[in-house]
């Protein structure tokens, strides 16, 4: 499928484990990110990548973890998963540094951590 | 500290009115802004953004405007539509720091037919 895609859509896992939520874009977009959506909070940053083997933290990385091999995959990795970490979790991609900054997301993941 | 503020949470609108969703910012560097749309269990979508170098920019019956002395910006939508009903979230956004987007907390907006 083109576009943007994570898997997977719904996942409950307890504390301490880990795990690891997958985002694939087809579009060859250089710039990936990873967001969490919080009521009250709207969407926070916790990672992003400009391109391949490049990535820096955003607003809120604690207790995350990322790596991006290839320029169509962000996978994201909750090292040992806490209660707070339970959330709706966005991929989302862009064309690379455009004026228009447009971002366009993925379906997201939402996440319990019980 | 909320660089970006949605005041409020949710606005009611009847069909066919112009629904009016509010955003305020705090740091004069951003030189971007943006809204997106997000209907329940689906990712945001870009709806319309706006320079800092503009006041006003309009897309069909969605038009935003940029108060920069008031770090504040609008989205108007009008005629208001039942498909309108989602989650507005405003975010901006600073050149010098690649252009990540700060969002803020979203408005849940409802248009009753």
């Amino acid at each position: 499928d083109a576009g943007i895609t994570q898997s997977p859509r719904y996942k409950i896992t307890e504390t301490g484990r880990q795990v690891t939520l997958m985002c694939h874009q087809t579009w060859s977009h250089s710039y990936m990110f990873w967001y969490r959506q919080d009521l009250g909070h709207g969407l926070r940053l916790i990672y992003y990548s400009a391109a391949a083997d490049i990535t820096d933290k955003g607003e809120v990385p604690d207790g995350y973890v990322v790596s991006r091999s290839k320029t169509e995959n962000f996978p994201l990795t909750l090292e040992s998963a806490t209660r707070s970490q339970t959330s709706v979790y966005f991929c989302a991609s862009r064309v690379g540094r455009n004026r228009v900054n447009e971002q366009f997301f993925g379906p997201g993941t939402r996440l319990t951590v019980l | 500290d909320q660089q970006v503020k949605q005041n409020s949470p949710s606005l009611s609108v009847q069909e066919g009115r112009i629904s009016i969703l509010n955003c305020d910012y705090t740091n004069s560097m951003f030189d971007y802004f943006l809204w997106y749309k997000k209907y329940p269990a689906e990712g945001p979508t870009f709806l319309i953004s706006i320079s800092s170098i503009k006041d006003k920019n309009e897309d069909g019956r969605f038009t935003v405007f940029l108060n920069k002395s008031a770090k504040h910006l609008s989205l108007h939508i009008v005629p208001s539509q039942p498909g309108d009903s989602a989650v507005y979230f405003c975010a901006a956004s600073r050149m010098d720091s690649s252009y990540k987007l700060i969002f803020g907390s979203g408005t849940r907006l409802l248009v009753r037919p």
